[in-house]
């Protein structure tokens, strides 16, 4: 299995600012995903981090709200730009390859903003 | 498209006791894997159990264990002996391996309630 580490584990922002996400593997993984899960709701793809090239949005994403980094096999960034109360959920990076034929997740960040 | 159903927005079960979570999905293609993950109030995301589409058997892991009916799409999780730590929100997810990627989908979820 894959530990994966997830900061800051919640945070309080204001409207109008921006949060970076960070998340790190503690092993070297293909692929690395960003999911979005609103208050009671099921979990739904933002973007798949690839190293080396930009990441894949999913419908409704942009890269412009949701800037992805993805410096090597082990890290990735997610921030979520000029937030508003809409952009309130829990974000969760995970892990996981082909080879793999499983998927592991950080702890989660619960945004609040204001 | 493929989806992934969870008919159960809400079940109880007294502790001790065993309990079975439903799952359906929908997809053309033959080779996949299915998964019920845990999701307790700490908001981690816990794998329970993973199954093959290509073996038939059932997958057991400890008190937990699964019906996989192929043919019909189904996927349902039986929790055996069920313990309070058991009480979160449970969900079914469906993973398909396309053009070398993985893709996976998710159902609603089962908010579970172990009573004491």
């Amino acid at each position: 299995s894959a530990v994966i580490s997830q900061k800051p584990s919640r945070d309080i922002c204001q409207r109008g600012t921006s949060l970076t996400i960070q998340c790190q593997v503690d092993s070297q993984v293909t692929m690395m995903f960003w999911y979005r899960q609103q208050p009671g709701q099921s979990l739904t793809l933002i973007a798949t981090a690839n190293q080396g090239s930009e990441a894949t949005y999913e419908s409704g994403f942009v890269i412009d709200k949701f800037p992805i980094s993805r410096p090597n096999l082990t890290f990735s960034t997610l921030t979520v730009s000029n937030m508003s109360p809409e952009d309130s959920s829990i974000y969760l990076c995970s892990a996981g390859g082909a080879g793999r034929g499983k998927l592991f997740f950080g702890s989660g960040t619960q945004l609040s903003v204001l | 498209a493929q989806t992934v159903t969870q008919s159960q927005p809400e079940m109880s079960v007294q502790e001790a006791e065993t309990v079975t979570l439903s799952c359906t999905y929908d997809t053309s293609e033959n080779n996949y894997y299915l998964f019920w993950y845990k999701q307790p109030p700490s908001r981690q995301m816990i794998l329970v159990i993973r199954q093959e589409a290509y073996k038939q058997q059932n997958a057991t892991e400890n008190r937990f264990s699964v019906n996989f009916q192929k043919a019909a799409k189904s996927f349902s999780l039986k929790i055996s002996d069920s313990q309070l730590g058991d009480t979160a929100m449970y969900f079914c997810a469906f993973m398909t391996l396309q053009g070398g990627g993985q893709n996976f989908v998710f159902g609603p979820g089962t908010r579970l309630s172990v009573l004491p």
